[in-house]
Protein backbone atom coordinates (compact mmCIF):
# COMPACT_ATOMS: atom_id res chain seq x y z
CA UNK A 1 0.00 0.00 0.00
CA UNK A 2 1.11 3.62 -0.48
CA UNK A 3 1.80 6.11 1.80
CA UNK A 4 3.42 9.48 2.28
CA UNK A 5 5.57 11.22 4.95
CA UNK A 6 5.47 15.40 5.17
CA UNK A 7 8.57 15.89 7.40
CA UNK A 8 7.75 18.55 9.83
CA UNK A 9 4.58 19.21 11.09
CA UNK A 10 5.35 23.21 11.58
CA UNK A 11 7.41 25.20 9.25
CA UNK A 12 8.19 28.93 10.05
CA UNK A 13 10.08 31.40 7.39
CA UNK A 14 10.26 34.88 7.19
CA UNK A 15 8.71 36.79 4.84
CA UNK A 16 10.77 36.43 1.27
CA UNK A 17 12.89 33.54 1.86
CA UNK A 18 12.74 30.25 0.76
CA UNK A 19 9.88 27.80 0.86
CA UNK A 20 10.68 23.95 1.21
CA UNK A 21 8.32 22.06 2.57
CA UNK A 22 9.47 17.90 1.79
CA UNK A 23 7.25 15.25 1.04
CA UNK A 24 8.04 11.01 0.55
CA UNK A 25 6.02 8.66 -0.63
CA UNK A 26 6.54 4.62 -0.43
CA UNK A 27 4.67 3.43 -3.47
CA UNK A 28 5.39 0.13 -5.64
CA UNK A 29 4.58 1.78 -9.37
CA UNK A 30 4.96 4.49 -10.75
CA UNK A 31 2.43 7.61 -9.02
CA UNK A 32 0.78 10.39 -9.43
CA UNK A 33 1.31 12.73 -6.72
CA UNK A 34 -0.29 15.98 -5.75
CA UNK A 35 0.28 19.27 -3.09
CA UNK A 36 -3.51 20.70 -2.11
CA UNK A 37 -3.62 24.09 0.25
CA UNK A 38 -5.80 24.43 3.26
CA UNK A 39 -6.41 28.10 4.02
CA UNK A 40 -7.75 28.78 7.61
CA UNK A 41 -11.63 27.81 7.63
CA UNK A 42 -11.37 26.44 4.17
CA UNK A 43 -11.57 23.21 2.20
CA UNK A 44 -8.30 21.87 -0.12
CA UNK A 45 -7.45 23.48 -3.62
CA UNK A 46 -5.03 22.02 -5.78
CA UNK A 47 -1.43 23.86 -5.52
CA UNK A 48 -0.33 21.22 -8.75
CA UNK A 49 0.30 17.85 -9.51
CA UNK A 50 2.33 15.30 -11.63
CA UNK A 51 1.23 12.58 -13.57
CA UNK A 52 3.87 12.14 -16.27
CA UNK A 53 6.21 13.79 -18.05
CA UNK A 54 8.48 16.60 -17.48
CA UNK A 55 9.58 16.22 -13.13
CA UNK A 56 9.37 19.55 -12.55
CA UNK A 57 5.80 21.05 -12.11
CA UNK A 58 4.90 24.31 -11.64
CA UNK A 59 1.63 25.20 -10.15
CA UNK A 60 -0.69 28.22 -8.62
CA UNK A 61 0.87 31.46 -6.55
CA UNK A 62 4.33 30.36 -7.13
CA UNK A 63 4.89 27.15 -6.34
CA UNK A 64 6.75 24.42 -8.17
CA UNK A 65 7.65 20.79 -6.87
CA UNK A 66 9.93 18.70 -8.30
CA UNK A 67 9.44 14.91 -8.94
CA UNK A 68 12.40 12.43 -8.29
CA UNK A 69 12.09 8.87 -8.45
CA UNK A 70 15.43 8.07 -7.06
CA UNK A 71 14.46 9.23 -3.86
CA UNK A 72 10.62 8.90 -3.88
CA UNK A 73 10.24 12.39 -3.22
CA UNK A 74 8.02 15.71 -4.48
CA UNK A 75 9.31 18.29 -2.23
CA UNK A 76 7.29 21.80 -2.88
CA UNK A 77 9.41 24.71 -3.20
CA UNK A 78 8.57 28.84 -3.42
CA UNK A 79 11.75 30.92 -4.05
CA UNK A 80 10.05 33.81 -1.61
CA UNK A 81 7.59 33.26 0.43
CA UNK A 82 4.38 35.66 1.23
CA UNK A 83 1.98 36.34 4.50
CA UNK A 84 -0.83 35.20 2.29
CA UNK A 85 1.10 31.67 2.20
CA UNK A 86 0.71 30.95 5.69
CA UNK A 87 -1.53 27.92 5.19
CA UNK A 88 -1.95 24.06 5.58
CA UNK A 89 -0.06 21.84 3.00
CA UNK A 90 -0.91 18.34 1.64
CA UNK A 91 0.91 16.08 -0.21
CA UNK A 92 -1.05 13.34 -1.52
CA UNK A 93 -0.37 10.13 -3.76
CA UNK A 94 -2.87 7.98 -5.30
CA UNK A 95 -3.28 4.58 -5.08
CA UNK A 96 -2.76 2.42 -8.35
CA UNK A 97 -2.35 -0.75 -6.77
CA UNK A 98 -4.75 -2.96 -8.97
CA UNK A 99 -4.19 -5.56 -6.95
CA UNK A 100 -6.09 -4.20 -3.85
CA UNK A 101 -9.57 -4.53 -3.08
CA UNK A 102 -10.03 -1.34 -3.54
CA UNK A 103 -7.87 1.46 -5.43
CA UNK A 104 -9.27 4.42 -6.82
CA UNK A 105 -8.19 6.38 -3.70
CA UNK A 106 -5.88 9.54 -3.24
CA UNK A 107 -3.36 8.84 0.29
CA UNK A 108 -2.40 12.07 1.85
CA UNK A 109 -0.01 13.15 4.09
CA UNK A 110 -0.50 14.59 7.43
CA UNK A 111 0.50 18.04 6.51
CA UNK A 112 2.28 20.98 7.05
CA UNK A 113 1.36 23.71 8.77
CA UNK A 114 3.22 26.58 7.37
CA UNK A 115 3.60 30.45 9.15
CA UNK A 116 5.00 33.04 7.35
CA UNK A 117 7.01 35.65 9.90
CA UNK A 118 7.34 39.38 9.04
CA UNK B 1 -20.25 29.72 -9.97
CA UNK B 2 -18.37 25.96 -10.24
CA UNK B 3 -18.58 24.45 -6.06
CA UNK B 4 -19.50 21.55 -4.00
CA UNK B 5 -21.59 22.78 -1.00
CA UNK B 6 -22.04 20.99 2.17
CA UNK B 7 -24.32 21.04 4.88
CA UNK B 8 -24.62 22.14 7.92
CA UNK B 9 -21.26 23.66 7.88
CA UNK B 10 -21.08 23.02 12.02
CA UNK B 11 -23.33 20.15 14.10
CA UNK B 12 -23.21 19.46 17.52
CA UNK B 13 -25.39 16.76 18.33
CA UNK B 14 -25.64 13.33 21.03
CA UNK B 15 -24.27 10.09 21.02
CA UNK B 16 -26.76 7.39 19.06
CA UNK B 17 -28.54 10.04 17.55
CA UNK B 18 -28.88 9.47 13.49
CA UNK B 19 -27.68 12.58 11.11
CA UNK B 20 -26.75 13.44 7.85
CA UNK B 21 -24.36 15.51 5.85
CA UNK B 22 -25.24 16.66 2.54
CA UNK B 23 -22.84 16.72 -0.12
CA UNK B 24 -23.72 18.43 -3.51
CA UNK B 25 -21.76 19.33 -6.75
CA UNK B 26 -22.80 20.99 -9.82
CA UNK B 27 -19.69 20.32 -11.95
CA UNK B 28 -21.40 16.76 -13.21
CA UNK B 29 -18.46 15.12 -11.68
CA UNK B 30 -18.94 11.39 -11.92
CA UNK B 31 -16.38 11.13 -8.45
CA UNK B 32 -17.33 11.75 -4.87
CA UNK B 33 -15.35 11.28 -2.02
CA UNK B 34 -15.96 12.21 1.81
CA UNK B 35 -12.70 12.76 3.66
CA UNK B 36 -12.45 13.20 7.70
CA UNK B 37 -9.52 15.55 8.76
CA UNK B 38 -7.86 14.98 12.26
CA UNK B 39 -4.58 16.53 13.51
CA UNK B 40 -1.50 14.88 12.78
CA UNK B 41 -4.04 12.30 10.82
CA UNK B 42 -4.35 14.46 7.61
CA UNK B 43 -7.15 13.78 5.59
CA UNK B 44 -8.70 10.40 5.54
CA UNK B 45 -10.95 8.50 3.10
CA UNK B 46 -14.49 7.41 4.28
CA UNK B 47 -16.12 6.44 1.26
CA UNK B 48 -15.79 7.28 -2.73
CA UNK B 49 -17.92 6.87 -5.49
CA UNK B 50 -17.04 6.33 -8.87
CA UNK B 51 -20.50 6.75 -10.62
CA UNK B 52 -24.56 6.71 -9.89
CA UNK B 53 -24.98 3.59 -7.66
CA UNK B 54 -21.42 2.78 -7.03
CA UNK B 55 -19.61 3.63 -4.23
CA UNK B 56 -16.69 1.72 -2.24
CA UNK B 57 -15.08 1.91 1.56
CA UNK B 58 -12.09 3.87 1.89
CA UNK B 59 -9.45 3.45 4.50
CA UNK B 60 -12.16 4.36 7.51
CA UNK B 61 -15.69 2.99 6.44
CA UNK B 62 -17.06 2.32 10.60
CA UNK B 63 -19.46 3.42 11.34
CA UNK B 64 -20.73 5.75 8.16
CA UNK B 65 -23.08 4.72 5.28
CA UNK B 66 -23.46 6.59 1.81
CA UNK B 67 -25.15 6.53 -0.96
CA UNK B 68 -24.98 7.71 -4.78
CA UNK B 69 -28.78 7.83 -5.96
CA UNK B 70 -28.09 11.13 -7.88
CA UNK B 71 -24.89 12.54 -9.62
CA UNK B 72 -24.47 15.55 -7.67
CA UNK B 73 -25.27 14.86 -4.53
CA UNK B 74 -23.37 12.26 -2.02
CA UNK B 75 -24.79 12.40 1.22
CA UNK B 76 -22.90 10.49 4.20
CA UNK B 77 -25.06 9.31 6.68
CA UNK B 78 -24.15 8.30 10.67
CA UNK B 79 -26.42 5.97 11.60
CA UNK B 80 -25.05 6.05 15.37
CA UNK B 81 -22.66 8.66 16.56
CA UNK B 82 -20.09 8.10 18.70
CA UNK B 83 -17.47 10.87 19.85
CA UNK B 84 -14.61 9.49 18.36
CA UNK B 85 -16.63 10.66 14.82
CA UNK B 86 -15.92 14.27 16.60
CA UNK B 87 -14.07 15.33 13.28
CA UNK B 88 -14.07 17.61 10.48
CA UNK B 89 -15.41 16.49 7.44
CA UNK B 90 -14.87 17.14 3.63
CA UNK B 91 -16.87 15.91 0.40
CA UNK B 92 -14.72 16.30 -2.76
CA UNK B 93 -15.67 15.36 -6.58
CA UNK B 94 -13.20 14.58 -9.69
CA UNK B 95 -14.43 14.77 -13.07
CA UNK B 96 -13.53 10.95 -13.08
CA UNK B 97 -10.88 9.06 -11.33
CA UNK B 98 -9.84 10.39 -8.20
CA UNK B 99 -6.18 9.06 -9.40
CA UNK B 100 -5.45 11.74 -11.27
CA UNK B 101 -7.91 14.16 -11.78
CA UNK B 102 -8.08 17.48 -9.31
CA UNK B 103 -10.36 17.15 -6.53
CA UNK B 104 -12.37 19.86 -5.83
CA UNK B 105 -13.44 19.90 -1.80
CA UNK B 106 -16.08 21.58 -0.38
CA UNK B 107 -15.81 23.67 2.91
CA UNK B 108 -16.08 21.43 5.39
CA UNK B 109 -18.44 20.17 7.93
CA UNK B 110 -17.37 19.92 11.49
CA UNK B 111 -18.77 17.26 13.84
CA UNK B 112 -18.77 17.49 17.76
CA UNK B 113 -20.64 14.29 19.00
CA UNK B 114 -21.30 14.59 23.05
Amino acid sequence: AQSVTQLGSHVSVSEGALVLLRCNYSSSVPPYLFWYVQYPNQGLQLLLKYTTGATLVKGINGFEAEFKKSETSFHLTKPSAHMSDAAEYFCAVSDQDITQTSYDKVIFGPGTSLSVIP
Amino acid sequence: EAQVTQNPRYLITVTGKKLTVTCSQNMNHEYMSWYRQDPGLGLRQIYYSMNVEVTDKGDVPEGYKVSRKEKRNFPLILESPSPNQTSLYFCASSLSSGLYNEQFFGPGTRLTVL
